[in-house]
């Protein structure tokens, strides 16, 4: 089972901040990487599927980095609202062969 | 509209007895997935599928069933062999079978056995 990690766990911002969260993965026989949204009561959604080290993914206010060789993501949240507040999940693949591994996720709020 | 449903929303069983959880999908989509959530802890796969009538177990398949007889339809069957089986469970797709394409999640059904 491979160890992906995600960091911090949860993370308080107020209206207007800025944040970033981290995930971390294996470097090796790196695939692809995802990030995921997931609302109280909603589906995850995606945001970003990346698979090129250097990869660079815009969506409005929320970017993503992504350094396969050293195993790791960003994600940059620019002006949090709180519409924003979620948890923020990425996954890993090291294959094509359908398993993505899940981090454990960060748990975003965002107070008006 | 298109996307992926799942019922019931909860589901309450006795210890003992076999459950099993429906996901429907009509985007037409080739590859489906079971995951588990449990409180602190990510997804984690239960079985997957990349094509009708064939599946492969993921991370955490003892204890559960799967079949995929149509390409929109991918049951769960949570048997009396699963030690653990509360959990909340979410069944997601994807275009094909690579990894490179986002997954489709359904709402989720949260399962409870006393």
């Amino acid at each position: 089972i491979l160890n992906v990690e995600q960091s911090p766990q949860s993370l308080h911002v107020q209206e207007g901040d800025s944040t970033n969260f981290t995930c971390s993965f294996p470097s090796s026989n790196f695939y692809a990487l995802h990030w995921y949204r997931w609302e109280t009561a909603k589906s995850p959604e995606a945001l970003f599927v990346m698979t090129l080290n250097g990869d660079e993914k815009k969506k409005g206010r929320i970017s993503a980095t992504l350094n396969t060789k050293e195993g790791y993501s960003y994600l940059y949240i620019k002006g949090s609202q709180p519409e924003d507040s979620a948890t923020y999940l990425c996954a890993f693949s090291n294959n094509a062969g359908n398993m993505l591994t899940f981090g454990g996720g960060t748990r975003l709020m965002v107070k008006p | 509209d298109g996307g992926i449903t799942q019922s019931p929303k909860y589901l309450f069983r006795k210890e003992g007895q076999n459950v099993t959880l429906s996901c429907e999908q009509n985007l037409n989509h080739d590859a489906m997935y079971w995951y588990r959530q449990d409180p602190g802890q990510g997804l984690r796969l239960i079985y997957y599928s990349q094509i009708v009538n064939d599946f492969q177990k993921g991370d955490i398949a003892e204890g559960y069933s799967v079949s995929r007889e149509k390409k929109e339809s991918f049951p769960l069957t949570v048997t009396s062999a699963q030690k653990n089986p509360t959990a909340f469970y979410l069944c997601a797709s994807s275009i094909d079978g690579t990894d490179r394409y986002e997954q489709y999640f359904g709402p989720g059904t949260r399962l409870t056995v006393t």
